[in-house]
């Protein structure tokens, strides 16, 4: 199986910049995609294929990727980005799906 | 607006099988750049994908549940289903189906999920 790597938890003040990375060894050939969960709902997507945004996913939520990692940036922190971050992508055949092990955002 | 609606079961003994199955509404399963999927989260605990299903049934296993796992498509009444069995108490957790894109014949992302259904199989 495949996996791909996030840090358990990330915390920043509102206002200031959170990244969570991704790390995998099939990035360099496979995209990245990202997505928020709130307590009790189910998950969103905020960024995809690396660095796309969605229609409705605000500006400050940006995404890179280089080599094995990838970058979700948040910018301007508010408290309703807190939550749950995941990354997902797919082995090198592309017909296996993973996703990190979340990561926890809180906003101090 | 696509939504998805899983069917809600509830309760599963142990040892039997936990059937699913999520309603499409708002847009067509007969559709050949998306398949449809399945992606569970055990309580407390990250997302896990299950596994997935293109409208002409071809599917895509994950190999944690393969030999119990069984997903089809009913393009007449527009929906996709889970079979899983000889369930244990490890298989609890709330199973999510969404709609999966494709990008140049590889899995892309998920782009529209049902609320979620909690299974419960009692240890």
């Amino acid at each position: 199986s495949y996996e791909v790597t996030q840090p358990p938890s990330v915390s920043v003040s509102p206002g200031q910049t959170a990244r969570i990375t991704c790390s995998g060894d099939a990035l360099p050939r496979q995209y990245v995609f990202w997505y928020q969960q709130k307590a009790g709902q189910a998950p969103m997507i905020v960024i995809y294929k690396d660095s796309e945004r969605p229609s409705g996913i605000p500006e400050r939520f940006s995404g890179s990727s280089s080599g094995t990692e990838a970058t979700l940036t948040i910018s301007g922190v508010q408290a309703e980005d807190e939550g749950d971050y995941y990354c997902q992508s797919v082995d090198n055949i592309g017909t296996y799906v993973t996703f990190g092990g979340g990561t926890k955002l809180t906003v101090l | 607006q696509l939504q998805l609606q899983e069917s809600a079961p509830g309760l599963v003994r142990p040892s039997e099988t936990l059937s699913l199955t999520c309603s499409v509404s708002g847009g067509s399963v007969s559709s050949s750049t998306y398949y449809w999927a399945w992606i569970r989260q055990p309580p407390g605990r990250g997302l896990e994908w299950v596994g997935s299903v293109s409208y002409t049934g071809l599917t895509h296993y994950n190999p944690s549940v393969a030999s119990r796992l069984t997903l089809s498509v009913d393009t007449t009444k527009n929906r996709f289903s889970l079979r899983l069995s000889s369930v244990t108490a490890a298989d609890t957790a709330v199973y999510y189906c969404a709609r999966l894109a494709l990008a140049g014949g590889y899995y892309s992302h998920f782009d529209h999920w049902g609320q979620g259904t909690l299974v419960t199989v009692p240890s």
